[in-house]
Formats: structure tokens, sequence, C-alpha cells
């Protein structure tokens, strides 16, 4: 059983291009979450699909979109890139239907974006 | 101030020490999370809680809700334990929940 799976694992882009990570997440897990680590800090929640649809956000601005297909895998596309915007990218899956807590997210190996 | 702080920030040991990494939380919470970063990234799921102890292996992670505040120890401490140690906590009962993140503790453990 595959876990969750990122791609690409790295990529370098200039300022001003768009890019886009992928994520699929573990078998049966139906939710996914995203986060950035920028370098030396924790992760921050960018926002979270379910049912295709964007259910929470953190504190990101609009550059920053995603997309859940039909088989629960998800897209983060970040526009106009900033120099800021490098960090580790990080993709979580879990399940709806495990609704008390019993069941920790897993995390995918991330996504290393160099904006130069 | 961040809503979940971690001390310490570094950390070293000699091979067989007992470790202590302590984290506090200002917000309501359903469930704490301390979870294990590898060199390139991946991050480990250790422990979820919501009371009390928990116990792994040679981790034990424990929690007073009254006083927001959670350890994770590691007993006998091995090189290989050497990684970056993360608190994290979500404000609802739901697993799927957003996670709020501490900024790490980076410990190395020395043979």
């Amino acid at each position: 059983d595959a876990g969750v799976t990122q791609s690409p694992t790295h990529l370098i882009k200039t300022r001003g291009q768009q890019v886009t990570l992928r994520c699929s997440p573990k078998s049966g897990h139906d939710t996914v979450s995203w986060y950035q680590q920028a370098l030396g800090q924790g992760p921050q929640f960018i926002f979270q699909y379910y049912e295709e649809e964007e259910r929470q956000r953190g504190n990101f601005p609009d550059r920053f979109s995603g997309h859940q297909f039909p088989n629960y895998s998800s897209e983060l596309n970040v526009n106009a890139l900033l120099l800021g915007d490098s960090a580790l990218y990080l993709c979580a899956s879990s399940s709806r239907w495990t609704l008390i807590v019993r069941e920790t997210q897993y995390f995918g190996p991330g996504t290393r974006l160099l904006v130069l | 101030k961040n809503e979940v702080e971690q001390s310490p920030q570094n950390l070293t040991a000699q091979e067989g020490e007992f470790i202590t990494i302590n984290c506090s939380y200002s917000v309501g919470i359903s469930a704490l999370h301390w979870l294990q970063q590898h060199p390139g990234g991946g991050i480990v799921s250790l422990f979820m809680l919501s009371s009390g102890k928990k116990k792994h292996g040679r981790l034990i992670a424990t929690i007073n809700i009254q006083e927001k505040h959670s350890s994770l120890h590691i007993t006998a401490s091995h090189p290989r334990d050497s990684a970056v140690y993360i608190c994290a906590v979500s404000d609802r009962p739901y697993n799927t929940d957003k996670l709020i993140f501490g900024t790490g503790t980076r410990l190395q453990v020395f043979p």
C-alpha cells in the first residue's frame, strides 16, 4: 500500500513564473491538506480539500490555489512566484470518515521549491 | 507570539542519554501531535494524544491539559534518533483538521 506520494521532488523556478505541485493521498484517504515549510520553520497550513472543494484555508494569498480530482489526488498551484515562496511543500492525507481523532494524518515526502 | 512554542530549539546529546523536548501551546486544542522530520523533509507521526501519557518503544509523550504543556521523552538515545521533532496541535476533534505547528527541536545524538 503506497503512502502519500508527491511530485516532483525538487523544482527550480524564476520569479513571476507559475508552478503546479501534485499529491496522491494514501489509499483509503479522501482529504488532502497542503503545508508550506520555510527553512528552519515549522509547516504552515495552506488549505485543505475534500469532495473536490476547498474546505479550510490558512493565511495565504490568492496566488495559492488548488484542486482536488475525483480520485482524491490534489494539485497546488502558485502563480506569480516570489523569492519568499521558496520552501518545502508538504501534502498530508487523512480520512473524514474516521471522525473522532484516532488516526493521524500521513505526510508525503514533500516538494522542495526554489525560486530564483 | 507563536501559538505553539517548543524548547529547546537545538539539542545535542551523547548516545544513551535521556532526552526531553517541551511544547507549550496557547490555544484550545482537541489533540496534540508529536512528529519526526528527517533531513530531506519526510514527516512521520509519532504520537497523537489528548490526555495522559503514551509510550512507544523508547519514546514517551505526556500532556497536561490544564497547564497546556506536553513533553516528548526519548530514553537511551541513539544516533539514529537524530532528527527534528515537531509539536503540532489541532483545535477540533477531527483527524482531518489543520495542524498548527511549532518550529521544531533539532536533536543530534553523538556516538
